[in-house]
């Protein structure tokens, strides 16, 4: 993939958790980000780097810096334990790729 | 409100052809900027980009299955199929279509529910 995620993180309930997500084609093109939740499909929780669609609560936040973005959950609930997903264009810029996905545990 | 919902065979067999319908309401395939897009996932296994067509009739595809696939639309019936040839069971997967609303944003907002597709003989 060309986008790289990090398979597990954890974070404690309450506190603050980032979620990355890597690739040269983020230098140039805005990362979204897909929450999935057992047998359930996608979600698509922030875009164009920082925009919540309606119905996200506001304690997620995106940002990029360089080829990393990131989703950060501020004050996380248990109710955000999912796997994330990251998507964006490839490098060509003509199609989409999606990261590995990130398995967030809230503990 | 943005629905899609897609449809097809549940079982196939090797080196048959899949044929899956995403039905959709709530927009049209003919306004400037919007797409619908293909995504796959194996069990257990990571979200596979397959392939998108624009309201232009400008098509994408996948480069590790772009020979395989063929992505089609009919704007007055608010359909799009997906036609996958030479199945394998390693394309066993659940099958999603969603809604893009800007050719230039790579984010899909609204998805379908799936649909499974097992391969097998």
């Amino acid at each position: 993939s060309e986008l790289t995620q990090d398979p597990a993180v954890s974070v404690a309930l309450g506190q603050t958790v980032r979620i990355t997500c890597q690739g040269d084609s983020l230098r140039n093109y805005y990362v979204s980000w897909y929450q999935q939740k057992p047998g359930q499909a996608p979600v698509l929780v922030m875009y164009a780097r920082d925009n919540r669609p309606s119905g996200i609560p506001d304690r997620y936040s995106g940002s990029r810096s360089g080829s990393t973005a990131a989703l950060t959950i501020i004050g996380a609930q248990a109710e955000d334990e999912a796997e994330y997903y990251c998507s964006s264009r490839d490098s060509t810029g003509d199609l989409l790729v999606f990261g590995g996905g990130t398995m967030l545990t809230v503990l | 409100q943005i629905t899609l919902k897609e449809s097809g065979p549940t079982l196939v067999k090797p080196t048959q052809t899949l044929t899956l319908t995403c039905t959709f309401s709530g927009f049209s395939l003919s306004t400037s900027g919007v797409g619908v897009g293909w995504i796959r996932q194996p069990p257990g296994k990571a979200l596979e980009w397959l392939a998108v067509i624009y309201w232009d009739d400008d098509q994408r595809y996948s480069p590790s299955l772009k020979s395989r696939l063929t992505v089609t639309k009919d704007t007055s019936a608010n359909q799009v199929v997906l036609t996958m040839t030479n199945m394998d069971p390693e394309d066993t997967a659940t099958y999603y279509c969603a809604h893009k609303p800007d050719y230039y944003d790579s984010n899909m907002n609204v998805w379908g529910t799936g649909t499974t597709v097992t391969v097998t003989s």
